[in-house]
């Protein structure tokens, strides 16, 4: 079946540190991945998604299929970063299958 | 603007009582969704569904139906309030593509006595 598996439930690191969340996924088929991130008392949205290879406020993720892998990373975390971050998963259920999350923490 | 509305953001509700969760979307999405957001589980999808009068079930329906009578609305039902459903629920609606963006609503969180 298929799976999202993130294992840090909180990442704290100071302004200008880099930046990983974990992201593994359960899926024997071709999968198609996303981040969405959910700011406080903001709605989830759409973060990035590995189909575009885009980088968006300076985040980046690379799908790597050998790993079953979709990282998102930073080079330099921003206060403004704090937030949950969810990883998604489509496997053509027609619905999302999304990671437990997790919380960053930026500190000053 | 995208815009996809809840009808409440805070509702109490004593075990046993029928509830209905509402979500409203204006982008003329064929699919939306719910899910149900509680800490360390992250979104876990209650239903959804891809058409008007269209249904599926998700990874954890027991306990709620749904409904979609026109094409902008889709509710929740909790037919028998249990205090397990206390819950953050999250609306959603995408078109069809698989790569389109999820677009949310703003969370009802609903408590259970």
């Amino acid at each position: 079946a298929q799976r999202v598996t993130q294992p840090e439930k909180l990442l704290s690191v100071f302004k200008g540190a880099p930046v990983e969340l974990k992201c593994n996924y359960s899926y024997s088929g071709s999968p198609e991945l996303f981040w969405y991130v959910q700011y406080s008392r903001q709605r989830l949205q759409l973060l990035l998604r590995h189909i575009s290879r885009e980088s968006i406020k300076g985040f980046t993720a690379d799908l790597n299929k050998g790993e079953t892998s979709f990282h998102l990373k930073k080079p330099f975390a921003q206060e403004e970063d704090s937030a949950m971050y969810y990883c998604a998963l489509y496997t053509g259920r027609r619905a999302l299958t999304f990671g437990s999350g997790t919380r960053l923490q930026v500190q000053p | 603007d995208v815009k996809v509305t809840q009808s409440s953001r805070y509702l109490v509700k004593r075990t046993g009582e029928k509830v209905f969760l509402e979500c409203v979307q204006d982008m003329d999405h064929e699919n939306m969704f719910w899910y149900r957001q509680d800490p360390g589980l992250g979104l876990r999808l209650i239903y959804f569904s891809y058409d008007v009068k269209m249904k599926e079930k998700g990874d954890i329906p027991e306990g709620y139906s749904v409904s979609r009578e026109k094409k902008e609305r889709f509710s929740l039902i909790l037919e028998s309030a249990s205090t397990n459903q206390t819950s953050m629920y999250l609306c959603a609606s995408r078109w069809t593509a698989s790569t389109d963006t999820q677009y949310f609503g703003p969370g009802t969180r609903l408590t259970v006595l």
